[in-house]
């Protein structure tokens, strides 16, 4: 089993949808989470991270699920701006030392 | 915000040419700094993390001895192709997190594309 697993995606929807992504994690004593974005052939940025009462920054809301090992994106009226490969991040300990990636889920509006 | 260069931003060389690469975190300070590689339409994967003043950790399956790291100040760090070959073309991206920072975020930098003829 991965470390960290992602929808494979792509996902192609229209401007305005909502879509949402979900990670799950293998290693129950992982300490803190992020969702990454990745436009192509650029280094990742950060998009948010992720907190166990659930966050909301504007069109995007993030989810943990320690019960179940699962974080979930949640963006609301998609923009064409917002087609990039979204990358669930996961750091498995206090430091920064053992952070692993998802494969990322491609994502793709259209008009 | 932090911000993480990387230079060069892209290496075309021939085969067995060694190929430095910076990092340098530009306004904050960095004890640790990571090494990642991308392959095309793949996840980053880790490489090694840099300890500054220290010798560097390596993942398994990444040789030492063909990936230098040296991480010699709290705001640089280098990764060393030794003898390059063409499945050493990938995609190389270096990130940071804040020392005197309160959380474990990663900035990264802007990564170095690298095509070994």
């Amino acid at each position: 089993r991965k470390e960290v697993e992602q929808d494979p995606g792509p996902f192609n929807v229209p401007e305005g949808a909502t879509v949402a992504f979900n990670c799950t994690y293998s290693n129950s004593a992982s300490q803190s989470f992020f969702w990454y974005r990745q436009d192509c052939r650029k280094e990742p940025k950060l998009l948010m991270s992720v907190y166990s009462s659930g966050n909301e920054d504007g069109r995007f809301t993030a989810q943990l699920n320690r019960a179940s090992q699962y974080i979930s994106l949640l963006i609301r009226d998609s923009k064409l701006s917002d087609s990039a490969t979204y990358l669930c991040v996961v750091n498995e300990s206090s430091s920064a030392s053992k952070i692993i990636f998802g494969s990322g889920t491609r994502l793709s509006i259209r008009p | 915000g932090a911000v993480v260069s990387q230079h060069p931003s892209r290496v075309i060389c021939k085969s067995g040419t060694s190929v430095k690469i910076e990092c340098r975190s530009l306004d904050f300070q960095a004890t640790t700094m990571f090494w990642y590689r991308q392959f095309p339409k793949q996840s980053l994967m880790l490489m090694a993390t840099s300890n500054e003043g220290s010798k560097a950790t390596y993942e398994q399956g990444v040789e030492k001895d063909k990936f230098l790291i040296n991480h010699a100040s709290l705001t640089l760090s280098t990764l060393t192709v030794t003898s390059a070959h063409p499945e050493d073309s990938s995609f190389y991206i270096c990130s940071a997190t804040d020392s005197g920072g309160a959380s474990d975020t990663q900035y990264f930098g802007p990564g170095t594309r690298l095509t070994v003829l």
